[in-house]
């Protein structure tokens, strides 16, 4: 079975500008939640999406936005880049998400540069 | 928001054991995970603690202690593959009934021979 795939897996923009990273979770995975990961902060929850809705959210701003596919594919955009938006862009899907003991499996992540 | 600390750096040798602590504090707790991060990849999942007690996988146990808010990660026999950084992650139910992972900021494990 193939594993969690996240495109594209490198990308530097610059400030102002806005970008869409796409995850596809694990076949037969419903939920897809997405991670920033930086030196400083380590992993922080940006949201978790299930069956095309958005269930959980974290404590970023709202340039931060997601949205999840039937076929629960999902993208996250990041508009107006600040140079602290670079980090590492974790997704990671479960099978029905953070309601039962599923264990959530992560994507390579996406390398973000903002100069 | 959650408190969740373990610690920055640990080094060891190969082929001896490591214990990695992780304790936290939480209203809703509802699992502790454990993941392996080698630099520049993906965290794989190592373990899952819901109940207290000691769970074994291999040279990989995790332990859990509810009351005390403790895990502890055991690596036996190392090998230089297992230098990678550690993370602790803890499902929480406070303030939803859905839960979500929070995760501490990891521990760097280097391994020398």
């Amino acid at each position: 079975k193939a594993g969690v795939t996240q495109t594209p897996r490198y990308l530097i923009k610059t400030r102002g500008q806005q970008v869409t990273l796409s995850c596809s979770p694990i076949s037969g995975h419903r939920s897809v939640s997405w991670y920033q990961q930086t030196p400083g902060q380590g992993l922080q929850f940006l949201f978790e999406y299930f069956s095309e809705t958005q269930r959980n959210k974290g404590n970023f701003p709202g340039r931060f936005s997601g949205r999840q596919f039937s076929n629960s594919r999902s993208e996250m955009n990041v508009s107006t880049l600040e140079l602290g938006d670079s980090a590492l862009y974790l997704c990671a899907s479960s099978l029905v998400g953070t309601v039962s003991t599923d264990t959530q499996y992560f994507g390579p992540g996406t390398r973000l540069t903002v100069l | 928001g959650q408190n969740i600390d373990q610690p920055t750096e640990m080094t060891a040798t190969e082929g001896a054991i490591v214990q990695i602590n992780c304790t936290y504090q939480t209203s809703g707790f509802n699992g502790l995970f454990w993941y392996q991060q080698h630099a520049g990849e993906a965290p794989t999942f190592l373990s899952y603690n819901v109940l207290d007690g000691l769970e074994e996988k291999g040279r990989f146990s995790s332990f859990l202690s509810r009351s005390k808010g403790y895990s502890y990660l055991l690596l036996k026999e190392l090998q230089m593959k297992d230098s990678a950084s550690y993370l602790c992650a803890v499902r929480d139910l406070r303030g939803s009934t859905l839960g979500r992972l929070y995760f501490g900021r990891g521990t760097q494990l280097t391994v020398w021979p």
